[in-house]
Parts: structure tokens; C-alpha cells; sequence
């Protein structure tokens, strides 16, 4: 079946440290792909979509300048949180959709912890 | 806004145990319903899932009814294993006036199976 890889899986980082999450689709064209992060015992909260070539569109509440999404190909999207903070730490998880009505196949997700 | 309700967890069963998971939604128009199981420290895989009234989604002996009617779609199992043992998620998609399709998520539901 479809299958995203996401990298890196774990990353333990310092404050202030710029960090960036790979998403890949290894075996079709993802024209979208979605960025949620998930808190300890909770659900998936969507932060933004991004289609191929275009801008990302952020969910509510989300700082683009804090969470910058880049989608320049059909097989990569990647997730940068910039100068993270302790309160960034979480699970972020990315998925992948070849176009509608296809599912979204999610990636393994990766963990982020800032010290 | 479209919204998705799950039994708060954890749920633990013996094996070979009935599983019942509720799962309600609220939504405009007439969302595609999904069930999405996430394995400690992964990524979701989807599991299964229904477009439409009184579709059954089935995977892994776990089934799902779209039921119109109730606005549910309750997940079953007739006879859990440990290896089930997981989260699960509901989840819905619709028309969000785009080719998006953004998933909405339930919070999740913890099953923990015992041998």
C-alpha cells in the first residue's frame, strides 16, 4: 500500500534551536499533504494543509512564522519549527493524500523534545 | 463545525472479548467516516472506512456501520486479541469548500487487550 516516511523519527533538541521535519510519499505524487501535532492522551490537531507549489493554509491559532511549511515537490513536504521552546515539544505527524477522494496515508511520526 | 465524539478509554478487555467502540459525529452535508488505529509511538494507519449511508467499512475483523440515521459509526470486533491493543480514532472528512477534505478527528479511545 501507499507509504509516507517521515524523518527524523526522535530529535532532542536546546531551546532556540531550529528544527525540520521530512515527509515523504514513497510510492505516488501527493498533491496534499496535512501537518498535525499531537499532545500526550489526545487527539490529532490539524495545524495546516499544504498543496504542491502553493502556499500552506494554517488551521486557527497556528504562527506561520513559527511552523513554516514548504511543499516544493509531489513527494516532499517538510515542517521547520523555528527557535522551538519547551512548549513545542510534542509528536508531530504528517500525512499524505495522492488527490481526492484518496485517503490520507500518515507517516510514523516524530517526536520532538526541547530542553 | 463538523465534530466527532468517541468514548473516553481506556477500554480493557480479555481477549477473545466483545469490543464495542462508540463513536457519533456532527457534520453538514454528508462526510465520508473513517476509523484510524495508532500502535504505541507510530504514525495512524487507516483501518477502515465508510462514503456513505449504511456502508459497512471491515478490515481485520473489526467492522463499522455508517448509520445516517444516528449519526454514528460504532466500531466491533467480535473477538479482540492482545495484539490490538492501541488507539483508536474516529474521524470524518467533508466538504470544506476546496478539494481538502481535512480530516476531523475524535479524541481517541485507548483499548488495552489482556492475555
Amino acid at each position: 500500500g501507499a507509504v509516507v516516511s517521515q524523518h527524523p523519527s526522535r530529535v532532542i533538541c536546546k531551546s532556540g534551536t531550529s528544527v525540520k521535519i521530512e515527509c515523504r510519499s514513497l510510492d505516488f505524487q501527493a498533491t496534499t499533504m496535512f501537518w498535525y501535532r499531537q499532545f500526550p492522551k489526545q487527539s490529532l490537531m490539524l495545524m495546516a494543509t499544504s498543496n504542491e507549489g502553493s502556499k500552506a493554509t494554517y488551521e486557527q491559532g497556528v504562527e506561520k512564522d513559527k511552523f513554516l511549511i514548504n511543499h516544493a515537490s509531489l513527494t516532499l513536504s517538510t515542517l521547520t519549527v523555528t527557535s522551538a521552546h519547551p512548549e513545542d515539544s510534542s509528536f508531530y505527524i504528517c500525512s499524505a493524500r495522492g488527490g481526492t477522494p484518496s485517503p490520507q496515508h500518515f507517516g510514523d511520526g516524530t517526536r520532538l523534545s526541547i530542553l | 463545525g463538523d465534530s466527532v465524539t468517541q468514548m473516553e478509554g481506556p477500554v480493557t478487555l480479555s481477549e477473545e472479548a466483545f469490543l464495542t467502540i462508540n463513536c457519533t459525529y456532527t457534520a453538514t452535508g454528508y462526510p465520508s467516516l473513517f476509523w484510524y488505529v495508532q500502535y504505541p509511538g507510530e504514525g495512524l494507519q487507516l483501518l477502515l472506512k465508510a462514503t456513505k449511508a449504511d456502508d459497512k467499512g471491515s478490515n481485520k475483523g473489526f467492522e463499522a456501520t455508517y448509520r445516517k440515521e444516528t449519526t454514528s459509526f460504532h466500531l466491533e470486533k467480535g473477538s479482540v486479541q492482545v495484539s490490538d491493543s492501541a488507539v483508536y480514532f474516529c474521524a470524518l472528512s467533508g466538504d470544506y469548500g476546496g478539494a481538502t477534505n481535512k480530516l476531523i478527528f475524535g479524541t481517541g479511545t485507548l483499548l488495552a487487550v489482556q492475555p
